[in-house]
């Protein structure tokens, strides 16, 4: 069965330092990668995404991250995180059509 | 501004009652979807609807309906013969199937 996977649940980092989120997928075929965000009290929204073309894919707020065929990876990075990235990270893959399968999500805590 | 509107925000039904989630968009997008989102389980995909008058069944939609009578609404109503319907619910939609999605606020439901 299609599933996206996501290494950690929880992650505890001090600001300043450096993130990387895992993400796994499996399937075969074209997929569009996303990573959403969401948060604290606010809703679910749209990081980076790729489509095709290069891939290390920029997103907003200095996040980027690199898609790996060989390894059906989509790892979220940040170089240096900071209080305002705390929040719940989402990676999505849609493997054709109209659907999307979302990771279970990990939810960061930056420290100030 | 443009956006994804789900009332209410909290909803309480008793057992046996059908209770209806209201989803409205105001993005002149075609596809619509709703997913729950339960704690450590990321979103699992109930419907989804690529234009009026059609809709497709996700991997969860055993006790629920929806109907797209409209482009700009998707209501979901959870039957009673949901046995766990407890849960955090999101609506979604994007301009077609592969495009990034946007996400309304959600809706808590709590049964009494």
């Amino acid at each position: 069965a299609q599933s996206v996977s996501q290494h950690n649940h929880h992650v505890i980092l001090s600001e300043a330092a450096s993130l990387e989120l895992g993400c796994n997928y499996s399937y075969g075929g074209t997929v569009n990668l996303f990573w959403y965000v969401q948060y604290p009290g606010q809703h679910l929204q749209l990081l980076l995404k790729y489509f095709s073309g290069d891939p290390l894919v920029k997103g907003i707020k200095g996040f980027e991250a690199e898609f790996i065929k060989s390894k059906f990876s989509f790892n979220l990075r940040k170089p240096s995180v900071q209080w305002s990235d705390t929040a719940e990270y989402f990676c999505a893959v849609r493997t054709g059509g109209f659907k999307t399968i979302f990771g279970a999500g990990t939810r960061l805590f930056v420290k100030a | 501004d443009g956006g994804i509107t789900q009332s209410p925000k909290y909803l309480f039904r008793k057992e046996g009652q059908n209770v209806t989630l209201s989803c409205e968009q105001n993005l002149n997008h075609d596809a619509m979807y709703w997913y729950r989102q339960d704690p450590g389980q990321g979103l699992r995909l109930i419907y989804y609807s690529q234009i009026v008058n059609d809709f497709q069944k996700g991997d969860i939609a055993e006790g629920y309906s929806v109907s797209r009578e409209k482009k700009e609404s998707f209501p979901l109503t959870v039957t009673s013969a949901q046995k766990n319907p407890t849960a955090f619910y999101l609506c979604a939609s994007s301009p077609e199937g592969g495009q990034p999605q946007h996400f309304g606020d959600g809706t808590r439901l709590s049964i009494l």
